[in-house]
């Protein structure tokens, strides 16, 4: 089946550092990535839709600035937290669509538990 | 109001047991999903509907359109089932609503 690959699972950072999260589809090609948030004992929210080679489309109330999005390969998308701060500390999490089926399954990453300190 | 409602939010049940976890919606969809998310965070999409019923295993989902109404069943409930069961529905090409999960807990 179709895998989606996120790495890191955790990481812990200072406030005022940036973080990068990857996520990669190993086994098709995603046309369009989705990157999640999910506070304790919530539902997951999405942040933003990223269409490869094209702008990351973000919900409202999602600063795109602080929450950079690259989807630069049909394999490859990133999410870069900037100038983290302890509020960010949350459960990140992607999926991708692939390439060619309109209304694809969501093919889940493992997350990435962010602590900022 | 969510465009999203599953019950209940919290079910607890012994194992054998027939589970059964609703979802209605109030947005015209184009497809429904169920996916379970277990404690260490990592999600499986379990189905994708657009109609009708789909049955994988122990699992079936059902989705009745004109009610905006989904039901995901587990027979035979295992604790491996314990996780948290969440469902989502797509509106557009890319717009999802999630709702807010139900977890379930089967005890030996």
């Amino acid at each position: 089946g179709a895998v989606v690959s996120q790495h890191p699972s955790w990481v812990i950072c200072k406030s005022g550092t940036s973080v990068k999260i990857e996520c990669r589809s190993l086994d098709f090609q995603a046309t369009t990535m989705f990157w999640y948030r999910q506070f304790p004992k919530q539902s997951l929210m999405l942040m933003a839709t990223s269409n490869e080679g094209s702008k990351a489309t973000y919900e409202q109330g999602v600063e795109k600035d602080k929450f950079l999005i690259n989807h630069a390969s049909l394999t490859l998308s990133t999410l870069t937290v900037t100038s983290a701060h302890p509020e960010d500390s949350s459960f990140y999490i992607c999926s991708a669509g692939a390439r060619g089926q309109g209304n694809s399954p969501l093919h889940f990453g493992n997350g990435t538990r962010l602590t900022v300190t | 109001k969510n465009e999203v409602e599953q019950s209940p939010q919290n079910l607890t049940a012994q194992e054998g047991e027939f589970i059964t976890i609703n979802c209605s919606y109030s947005v015209g969809i184009s497809a429904l999903h169920w996916l379970q998310q277990h404690p260490g965070g990592g999600i499986v999409s379990l189905f994708m509907l657009s109609s009708g019923k789909k049955k994988h295993g122990r699992l079936i989902a059902t989705i009745n359109i004109q009610e905006k109404h989904s039901s995901l069943h587990i027979t035979a409930s295992h604790p491996r089932d314990s996780a948290v069961y969440i469902c989502a529905v797509r509106v557009t090409g890319n717009q999802f609503y999630f709702g807010t999960g139900t977890s379930l807990t089967v005890i030996p």
